[in-house]
């Protein structure tokens, strides 16, 4: 089965400018959540996505959006961007309902890098 | 809130060495804790997770993490470093309706022939 994929793989862009990064989670899940993950520190949550209705929003600004498809892929927008931007972002998904014991299933990430 | 504290950013081990990498968690309620491995380039990987079932949980590739409510701990273990074990790993909370996961600092693994 194919695990959680994420486009595009890399990308570079300008203060300024915005960005919209692609998440499609494993078949039969329902939720994905997004991290940012800055070089050398652990992953920051930014959102979670259920049955396409936001369930949680980390401590990120309103320049960070996103949302949720009927067939469960996501897209995380960044407007305005700026150098601190720049990171891995990670999209996961699980299958949604479960509880905090529920297993998040993480993509390669997208490398993006603000200049 | 709840959060998480990995105790050393940088652990150097020999192969074939016992493996110790800490996590100290900080939670009102009993806490979901997860261990994930990050290998260069790569998403993260589960190893293994603690759901109050049984204090001593066994994950992939040989490695297994010890809940002790008294040291409010889980660390991370394995018996035998191999070279392949060389990566990032990060522990990490989830919150009570799990609509997220709090990660510690990360801790970066060597492996010395």
């Amino acid at each position: 089965d194919a695990g959680v994929t994420q486009s595009p793989t890399h990308l570079i862009k300008t203060r300024g400018q915005q960005v919209t990064l692609r998440c499609s989670p494993i078949s039969g899940h329902k939720s994905v959540s997004w991290y940012q993950q800055v070089l050398g520190q652990g992953p920051q949550f930014i959102f979670q996505y259920y049955e396409k209705e936001e369930r949680g929003r980390g401590n990120f600004p309103d320049r960070f959006s996103a949302r949720q498809f009927p067939n469960y892929s996501s897209e995380l927008n960044v407007n305005a961007l700026l150098l601190g931007d720049s990171a891995l972002y990670l999209c996961a998904s699980s299958p949604g309902g479960q509880g905090p014991q529920e297993t998040q299933y993480f993509g390669p990430g997208t490398r993006l890098l603000v200049l | 809130a709840q959060s998480v504290t990995q105790l050393g950013s940088h652990v150097s081990v020999s192969e074939g060495a016992l493996v110790l990498l800490r996590c100290n968690y900080s939670s009102s309620v009993p806490p979901y804790l997860f261990w994930y491995v990050q290998y260069p380039n790569q998403g993260l990987q589960l190893l293994l997770k603690y759901t109050s079932a049984a204090t001593l949980v066994k994950g992939i590739n040989g490695f297994e993490a010890e809940f002790k409510k008294s040291e409010t701990s889980f660390h991370l273990t394995k018996p035998s470093a191999h070279m392949s074990d060389a990566a990032e790993y990060f522990c990490a909370v989830s919150d009570n309706a799990g609509n997220m996961l709090t990660f510690g600092g990360g801790t970066r693994l060597m492996v010395k022939p």
